[in-house]
């Protein structure tokens, strides 16, 4: 079964929009998430590094204004897309790693597509 | 965050052919990874493979890794249609938490 469950899937709303996007380990306890986008044909890239309790890690170049995130449990992190634009409709997709996390794979979202009109 | 490069970016065979896909990296790392994604899905891992090792098998995947060239290659034998998707390698650094993924090689195998 799913080990991670990320909600909603699709997105459709009108720019000036703030949509949240939620992510939840279903299996293990979390302290570490991590949120990439990804255009289409292309790879993923890292967008932060969600810590519980404490503040996110952002990638260089990705404004945290923007993409607040918010990690209060150690099973849910949510992405906030703040006055999403256009130029924000992507792919989102979160994962999770369990504690110990050496040499141990992530697991992934089935991801979230979100469409700015 | 730099990148490994992947090729082919594209890979188009028929049905019961061997895939092969290369994937190469800049950094020291703990392991590398592979992972598949269907279209619009997330990705799902395929296999792990540590520092230390030098070729691994799953099924129908055979993973190697050539840490003197910072080099990985994924095989798939024996293809079937339902392999179609891209496939990522990641790798996972020492001292850091998170993965670097290379550009992705698409497949496509013809029925």
């Amino acid at each position: 079964g799913a080990v991670v469950s990320q909600h909603p899937s699709w997105v459709i709303c009108k720019s000036g929009t703030s949509v949240k996007i939620e992510c939840r380990s279903l299996d293990f306890q979390a302290t570490t998430m991590f949120w990439y986008r990804q255009f289409p044909k292309q790879s993923l890239m890292l967008m932060a590094t969600s810590n519980e309790g404490s503040k996110a890690t952002y990638e260089q170049g990705v404004e945290k204004d923007k993409f607040l995130i918010n990690h209060a449990s150690l099973t849910l992190s949510t992405l906030t897309v703040t006055s999403a634009h256009p130029e924000d409709s992507s792919f989102y997709i979160c994962s999770v790693r369990e504690l110990g996390y050496s040499n141990q794979p992530q697991h992934f979202g089935d991801g979230t597509r979100l469409s700015i009109l | 965050s730099q990148q490994g490069e992947e090729d082919p970016q594209a890979l188009s065979i028929q049905e019961g052919e061997n895939a092969t896909m290369n994937c190469s990296y800049k950094t020291s790392i703990n392991n590398l990874q592979w992972y598949r994604q269907n279209s619009g899905r997330g990705l799902v891992h395929l296999i792990l493979i540590r520092s230390n090792e030098r070729e691994k098998h799953s099924g129908r995947l055979r993973v190697t890794l050539d840490t003197s060239k910072k080099s990985s290659s994924l095989l798939i034998t024996a293809s079937r249609a339902a392999d179609t998707a891209s496939y990522f390698c990641a790798t996972d650094s020492q001292g850091a938490q998170k993965l670097v993924f290379g550009q992705g090689t698409r497949l496509t195998i013809n029925p």
